[in-house]
């Protein structure tokens, strides 16, 4: 199995500009996370989808984050108009809902807004 | 916002000494786990402990928990320059597998060879 897919691994990007990171969950899992890791505030979750369906969003900053999963195998989260604030490592994570509670995480992206 | 607190925030240690590191959560939990990251890459699951279990083993960790002090503690024996890392524990509020986690900032070890 490939492990969660994360693309693209690094993004370098001007203000103002339009953000959209990629995801694909391991084939099988059913719930999705999206988390952002900073060294001011650390790891912290963003949003999640269970079946494709975002269950929790609680955790997207602001309006200018919006995520989306289409289908169980892809999984997006754009930031529009991005901002220097925005700069962080940006990771997805995948889960099978009702198994080991484990989640497997991606590699993640790196964002850097100027 | 985060509820795991780990400490310390950094521990450096010689290899083939035992690292132990602390975590302090707020709310009730279905269960703990931890994970470890290596600069630059993506988190790894290493071991979760439930909420009715006091310790658990899995080759070199022990993990324990303490529901009435709301606090874990991950105990790596026999430390290798390749634990060198940071460890992080995390938070399941619901269980179930389907929530997101809630992340302390980690403890950053370091093993001196």
């Amino acid at each position: 199995d490939a492990g969660v897919i994360q693309s693209p691994r690094h993004e370098v990007t001007e203000m103002g500009q339009e953000v959209t990171l990629r995801c694909k969950p391991i084939s099988g899992h059913n719930s999705l996370f999206w988390y952002r890791q900073t060294m001011m505030r650390g790891l912290e979750l963003l949003i999640y989808f269970n079946n494709n369906v975002p269950i929790d969003d609680s955790g997207m900053p602001e309006d200018r984050f919006s995520a989306k999963m289409p289908n169980a195998s892809f999984s997006t989260l754009k930031i529009q108009p991005s901002e220097p604030r925005d700069s962080a490592v940006y990771f997805c994570a995948s889960s099978f809902a009702g198994g080991s509670y484990e989640q497997y995480f991606g590699p993640g992206t790196r964002l850097t807004v100027t | 916002s985060q509820q795991g607190e780990e400490d310390p925030q950094a521990l450096s240690i010689q290899e083939g000494e035992n690292a132990t590191m602390n975590c302090s959560y707020k709310t009730s939990i279905n269960n703990l786990q931890w994970y470890r990251q290596n600069s630059g890459r993506g988190l790894v699951h290493l071991i979760l402990i439930r909420s009715n279990e006091r310790e658990k083993h899995s080759g070199r960790l022990r993990v324990t928990l303490d529901t009435s002090k709301k606090s874990s503690s991950l105990l790596i024996t026999a430390s290798r320059a390749a634990d060198t890392a940071s460890y992080f524990c995390a938070t399941d509020s619901n269980g179930g597998g389907a929530d997101g986690l809630t992340f302390g900032k980690g403890t950053h070890l370091i093993i001196q060879p």
